[in-house]
């Protein structure tokens, strides 16, 4: 089954104690992005890869970091989290290449993360 | 301004209805948008994928873009209450893959 998987699905943590979110896809995109969901906010994202080795910030990269080795994995890293890193987070991935239709993202079924 | 606006609801409607789910954006650049339906506890899933202006119908969705006004709608007809879910409207430029996205309409069909 083509998908998105992320774990952990729910993490409680405290300030300053870095973590790891994975995310891997299964469907051989080039493109790979982390959004954060907050009520009243929407979904905004943190930071993208167009391919190996390739990743830029994206509107909200504060205190994240993010590797992209594989085509597969692009893990987000924490350094040192703060209670206003609690949110949702999502993991997407698409094509990016030319010629191939883009039907927009395929999504992970998100990281609930609270930081006391 | 945000780039992309969407009246956050929630909308209630009876099982059978006709819903009508809407955003307006500032970016003329936009060309392609689309809708996700994320349930509860659940990431985004696409619904409908559309490319500059028109109407494109999958069953009981009907989405429409309309670039003069810079407004775009996801009609749904004969509502059902598996139709519950937030509904987030996302678009993007030519050439570049960011998606940008409304905050999302709750939607509640009840039976």
């Amino acid at each position: 089954e083509a998908q998105v998987t992320q774990n952990p699905r729910y993490l409680i943590t405290v300030t300053g104690k870095k973590l790891t979110v994975t995310c891997s896809q299964n469907m051989n995109h080039e493109y790979m992005s982390w959004y954060r969901q907050d009520p009243g906010l929407g979904l905004r994202q943190i930071y993208y890869s167009m391919n190996v080795e390739v990743t830029d910030k994206g509107d909200v990269p504060e205190g994240y970091k993010v590797s992209r080795k594989e085509k597969r994995n692009f893990p987000l890293i924490l350094e040192s989290p703060s209670p206003n890193q609690t949110s949702l987070y999502f993991c997407a991935s698409s094509f990016n290449r030319q010629g191939t239709i883009n039907y927009g993202y395929t999504f992970g079924s998100g990281t609930r993360l609270t930081v006391v | 301004q945000k780039e992309v606006e969407q009246d956050p609801g929630p909308l209630s409607v009876p099982e059978g209805a006709i819903v009508s789910l809407n955003c307006t954006y500032s970016n003329s650049a936009f060309q392609y948008f689309m809708w996700y339906r994320q349930y509860s506890r659940k990431g985004p899933e696409l619904l409908m994928y559309t490319y500059s202006s028109g109407n494109k119908e999958d069953g009981r969705f009907t989405a429409q873009v309309d670039k003069s006004s810079k407004y775009i709608s996801l009609f749904i007809r004969d509502s059902q209450p598996s139709d519950s879910a937030t509904y987030l409207c996302a678009m993007r430029r030519t050439g570049f893959q960011k998606l940008v996205f409304g905050t999302g309409t709750r939607l509640l069909v009840s039976p």
